[in-house]
């Protein structure tokens, strides 16, 4: 079992529409979490981290993360075409600086 | 401030060659991250440095190694290049970490082709 498991995809939605990027994870280690956008042969640039439990907001972009069923999602609101790239989840462990991402999933937003 | 910068941005070499991948991480930034990325594959994590010691290293055989610099500054060396070298390689790196943060930003990358 992958210690962080993400839904390749791909996921089309139209423009406007509110995206729920979703990944678990297995290892119980994990305190903090990351969501990075990457798009076509460029590098993964970070969106967003949250250390807890709960919602983290930032524009549009907001990422939750439940630890009590190992569930973190990101939600993009009013979906713009220029959204659509590879979002990858990662999971971070303080103790052992040890940082999991998942495969990615890939993003279609139709204009 | 400048990002995470990777040298070249594209390097073609031909099987059995050796290829030499730089990364100059974010300024006071400590540790400095090698992934390999094949197309349609997620980031395998190649070797971690902090302080210019190798912390950690991936599942990768030892024709992949690296360094860091004084300045931080790291190189990727791939000995005896195979086909399936090819691939994106990214660098990351992260501040010396904070209450056990590490929040890792990227390089755009070296594109690595095999031919």
């Amino acid at each position: 079992q992958k210690e962080v498991e993400q839904d390749p995809g791909p996921l089309s939605v139209p423009e406007g529409a509110i995206v729920s990027l979703n990944c678990t994870y297995s290892n119980s280690a994990f305190q903090y979490f990351m969501w990075y956008r990457q798009y076509s042969r460029k590098g993964p640039e970070l969106l967003m981290y949250t250390y807890s439990s709960g919602n983290k907001e930032d524009g549009r972009f907001t990422a939750q993360v439940d630890k009590s069923s190992k569930y973190i999602s990101l939600f993009i609101r009013d979906s713009q075409p220029s959204d659509s790239a590879t979002y990858l989840c990662a999971g971070g462990d303080t103790g052992g600086f040890k940082t999991i991402f998942g495969a990615g999933t890939r993003l279609f937003v139709k204009a | 401030e400048a990002g995470v910068t990777q040298s070249p941005t594209h390097l073609i070499k031909t099987r059995g060659q050796q290829a030499t991948l730089r990364c100059s991480p974010i300024s006071g930034h400590t540790s400095v991250y090698w992934y390999q990325q094949a197309l349609g594959l997620g980031l395998q994590f190649l070797l971690w440095y902090d302080e210019g010691e190798e912390r950690n290293r991936g599942n990768f055989p030892p024709r992949f190694s690296g360094r860091q610099f004084p300045n931080y500054s790291s190189e990727l060396n791939v000995n005896a290049l195979e086909l399936e070298d090819s691939a994106l390689y990214l660098c990351a790196s992260s501040p010396a970490a904070v209450g056990g943060l590490n929040i890792q930003y990227f390089g755009a990358g070296t594109r690595l082709s095999v031919l």
